[in-house]
């Protein structure tokens, strides 16, 4: 089993409507991330977080939020989809140790329509 | 403000020759950490190397090497002897070891070995 999952793997989805990619790990890692790929762009910071209660914003916040359910669960929401958040989503885990890298997940593949 | 760039979105390369992808970075820390990963046509992301600023020596990994140039905020990741294998995506990352936390990334080079 992979140490970092997201579910689901592909979705299409209308604009307006509310999505939620979740995102669970077992590496016991307390730094998670949410990064989205477009092509060109490489990969963007959406949400990172330290621990339950600590959830930052990344370079790109606007129009998604996150929620961290556990030391171990993940989520990222958008309240109402627009075609310009589609995009490849990927889940990350890293643990505290300075060199420590990226964990990553398979990724999440979002359409809006 | 943070960033990292990565100037060349494609190169062609001959199977078996060195090969330098080109990364630069702006951050006004003194502490921080820079990585490399490859993300192949499948879609995974694969790290592949570490250097830390306060290194003293370039870190190297199998045929990876980083050649870290502190002086001119540049971090270009090496790939001796390419091989078909390595055709894919090559993003270079940076870690701001403050508060902040932030791993930020470039935008990429796709690397195309040729036979």
């Amino acid at each position: 089993d992979a140490d970092v999952t997201q579910t689901p793997r592909n979705r299409i989805t209308k604009t307006g409507k509310r999505i939620m990619l979740e995102c669970s790990q077992t590496k016991g890692h307390d730094r998670m991330y949410w990064y989205r790929q477009d092509p060109g762009l490489g990969l963007r910071l959406i949400y990172y977080s330290f621990d339950v209660k600590d959830i930052n914003k990344g370079e790109i916040s606007d129009g998604y939020s996150v929620s961290r359910q556990a030391q171990a669960k993940f989520s990222l929401s958008l309240e109402s989809a627009i075609p310009n958040q589609t995009a490849l989503y990927f889940c990350a885990t890293r643990g505290q140790e300075n060199t420590g890298e990226l964990f990553f997940g398979e990724g999440s593949r979002l359409t809006v329509l | 403000a943070q960033k990292i760039t990565q100037t060349q979105p494609g190169m062609f390369v001959q199977e078996k020759e060195a090969v330098t992808l080109d990364c630069t970075y702006d951050t006004s820390d003194p502490s921080y950490g820079l990585f490399w990963y490859k993300q192949p046509s499948s879609g995974e992301m694969i790290f592949l190397i570490y250097q830390g600023s306060y290194d003293q020596q370039n870190a190297t990994e199998g045929r990876y090497s980083l050649n870290f140039q502190k002086a001119r905020k540049s971090a270009n990741l090496v790939i001796s002897a390419s091989q078909l294998g390595d055709s894919a995506m090559y993003f270079c990352a940076m870690r701001l070891m403050n508060r902040d936390d932030k791993i930020i990334f470039g935008k990429g080079t796709r690397l195309h070995i040729l036979p």
